[in-house]
């Protein structure tokens, strides 16, 4: 079974600064989807960013960009230039591609990195 | 579009009650499922379902049941409640294809207490 570690709970950085959220795991698949989640104090959960396994490209979306080091099982978040409202609990997920069969769209998270933009 | 739609959002129970939380999705999606979230787990799956009349358990099945007779609808019901079940739930749907371009889509979210 695949697992996500997320090894810090809890992260600050000042606004405008730069911050990287970590996330590791593992899996024996060789093609899978990663993603970032935030959660603001609303509970909605919304997409940050997501990755395929086998690009090599790491994605970016505006001020996010993604660490993904697939040998080291390693997909890390980079936040540049922090604003506050990025102050959110962030959470690193894996999510299988194989056939659509037995319920491959199922995401497995990691237990959440909660992140405090100090102006 | 209204997207994933969960009612309530916020719900009491006492320990023994019985009481189903609804999910709706009106972007004709397949895959549909329910996630639990307590502080420091993250987000584990409960039940999920690839279509009309199909469901399967996930990660943390006891205590719930599911059903899918529409592709709109995945009820989650509680049959006799514990605190243990006290816990935020979202719902979630995305298409059917394990695809980069399908992720998944989230209500809002309730937050169940049982007392």
């Amino acid at each position: 079974a695949q697992t996500v570690t997320q090894s810090q709970p809890e992260m600050s950085v000042q606004e405008a600064e730069t911050v990287t959220l970590s996330c590791t795991y593992d899996t024996s698949e060789s093609d899978y989807y990663l993603f970032w989640y935030k959660q603001p104090p609303s509970r909605q959960m919304i997409l940050v960013i997501r990755q395929e396994a086998y690009k090599q490209q790491n994605a970016t979306e505006n001020r996010f960009s993604v660490n993904f080091q697939k040998a080291a099982k390693s997909f890390s978040l980079k936040i540049s230039d922090s604003q506050l409202g990025d102050a959110a609990m962030y959470f690193c997920a894996y999510r299988s591609a194989g056939s659509s069969q037995g319920g491959s769209e199922k995401l497995v998270f990691g237990k959440g990195m909660k992140l405090t933009v100090n102006p | 579009n209204a997207g994933v739609t969960q009612t309530p959002k916020f719900q009491v129970l006492k320990t023994g009650q019985s009481m189903t939380l609804q999910c709706a999705q009106d972007m004709n999606h397949e895959y549909m499922s329910w996630y639990r979230q307590d502080p420091g787990m993250g987000l584990r799956l409960i039940h999920y379902s690839v279509g009309a009349g199909i469901t399967d358990q996930g990660e943390v099945p006891n205590g719930y049941n599911v059903s899918r007779s529409t592709t709109e609808d995945f009820p989650l019901r509680l049959l006799s409640a514990a605190p243990s079940q006290t816990s935020v739930y979202f719902c979630a749907s995305s298409r059917i294809l394990s695809s980069y371009n399908s992720p998944l889509h989230f209500g809002n979210g309730t937050r169940l207490t049982v007392t």
